[in-house]
């Protein structure tokens, strides 16, 4: 069972405001990535890191920004949410090459 | 990486062998298929993956091609809880932990 754990699940936030997508794991892997997924679409790379103070971007551009201070938090910075922001965001850590352990995702509307 | 082709969707009766196709011609000596799935929006779920050699484990079986230019995904029992999106995705070794998710093909089991 993974356990990579992401909050909120759902947020509704007004344009301009700064949000911050929290993901935890608790198996010690040193990779972490976020994807974004429009609905009924693919999901696309945004971030990744191999281990602490280590950070990339990923295949598709984004506004946000991540951090990795220590080995089992990821979190996702979006300093001025837009409604071009709305998007699932899903989370995923993995030790082993190639199998991904992903968390439920963070559903993010900005009205 | 070699990019994968899959049929868009599919259906399967409940209790029959559901064989999802992937097609990737382009696949080089040192990369491997991948197999997830995503239920509904909620994080993707890793299945199975391989090189060269048949796997099976509990959740599914894997049948690479002599050629290794496409590969079958088997459900051998398909209920309707294994109604998702099923991604075929290829990872060159020594490429990082990425995976790239392309569009899937939508499983469909119905009673």
């Amino acid at each position: 069972e993974a356990d990579i754990y992401q909050t909120p699940r759902y947020l509704v936030i007004g344009t301009g405001k700064k949000i911050t997508l929290e993901c935890s794991q608790t198996m010690g892997h040193d990779k972490m990535y976020w994807y974004q997924q429009d609905p009924g679409m693919e999901l696309h790379l945004i971030h990744y890191s191999y281990g602490v103070n280590s950070t990339e971007k990923g295949d598709l551009s984004s506004e946000s920004t991540v951090s990795r201070i220590r080995t089992e938090h990821f979190p996702l910075t979006l300093e001025s949410a837009r409604p071009s922001h709305t998007s699932q965001y899903l989370c995923a850590s993995s030790e082993l090459a190639g199998e991904l352990f992903f968390g439920e995702g963070s559903r993010l509307t900005v009205l | 990486d070699a990019k994968t082709t899959q049929p868009t969707s599919m259906d399967c009766a409940e209790g029959r062998a559901a064989n999802l196709p992937c097609n990737h011609s382009t696949i080089s000596g040192n990369e491997y298929v991948y197999w997830y799935r995503q239920i509904h929006s909620q994080g993707p779920q890793y299945i199975i993956h391989g090189l060269k050699n048949n796997e099976t484990n509990e959740m599914a079986s894997l049948i690479i091609t002599e050629d290794r230019k496409s590969s079958t995904l088997i459900l051998p029992h398909a209920t309707l809880r294994d109604t998702a999106v099923y991604y075929c995705i290829v990872r060159v070794e020594g490429g990082g932990n990425k995976l790239t998710f392309g569009t899937g093909t939508q499983l469909k089991v119905e009673l």
